[in-house]
């Protein structure tokens, strides 16, 4: 079965950069697509961006661009979700998601990385 | 691109049925028979619950069921049970933004 396992919860300052990683196991990804989305505390569930692990096709909510950089190392089905410089309402659970290239639903979800930010 | 409408809360009791709908435009819901549900639980990651406007992932309670007209789609849980309280959202492809796919606001569903 498919399993997404999410790096564990960060603590950091304003300004702070960071790199959180998403590792897929159980089937080959090279035709899977991750999602990142992103749940505010008490807030509902935003796209932040996919990232095609079978290609280079990288595509970010109007919101993220420019804020994140999503990545992923191919080789070991890895996506990471990155900030160069982290502000406090970026203080946040992350999820990563996967679904399968030609499907259109994300059956697939990591347990979250919960990421806070305070000086 | 605007998350889709949803009703903040919706109640019912136990055995009841409900249904929590989900409003957009034709450059989502209305466009295409891609409109997916999940629920989530507190403290909990989101779980596909429907997917393709009808469809039932393997391990979903027939309990759950969707539907869609024009730019509505529907999410309608019958025999309603504790356990089915959490948040639902819907979430739908779209082609007015990337990353082409937008969340519902989200649904509380209280079991009475």
């Amino acid at each position: 079965d498919v399993q997404l396992v999410q790096s564990g919860a960060e603590v950091k300052k304003p300004g702070e950069s960071l790199k959180i990683s998403c590792k897929a196991s159980g089937d080959s990804f090279t035709t899977y697509w991750i999602g990142w989305v992103r749940q505010m505390p008490g807030k509902g569930l935003e796209w932040m961006g996919i990232i095609y692990l079978g290609g280079s096709d990288t595509r970010y909510s109007p919101s993220s661009q420019g804020q994140v950089t999503i990545s992923a190392d191919k080789s070991i089905s890895t996506a990471y979700l990155q900030w160069s410089s982290l502000k406090a309402s970026d203080t946040a659970m992350y999820y990563c998601a996967s679904t399968l290239n030609g499907n259109f639903h994300y059956d697939y979800w990591g347990r979250g990385t919960l990421v806070t930010v305070s000086s | 691109q605007s998350a889709l409408t949803q009703p903040a809360s919706v109640s019912g009791s136990p055995g009841q049925s409900i249904t929590i709908s989900c409003t957009g435009t034709s450059s989502d819901v209305g466009g295409y028979n891609y409109v997916s549900w999940y629920q989530q639980h507190p403290g909990k990651a989101p779980k596909l619950m429907i997917y393709d406007v009808t469809n039932r992932p393997s391990g979903v309670s027939n309990r759950f069921s969707g539907s869609k007209s024009g730019n509505t789609a529907s999410l309608t849980i019958s025999g309603l049970q504790a356990e089915d309280e959490a948040d639902y959202y819907c979430n739908s492809y779209t082609t007015s933004s990337t990353p082409n796919y937008v969340f519902g606001i989200g649904t509380k569903v209280t079991v009475l």
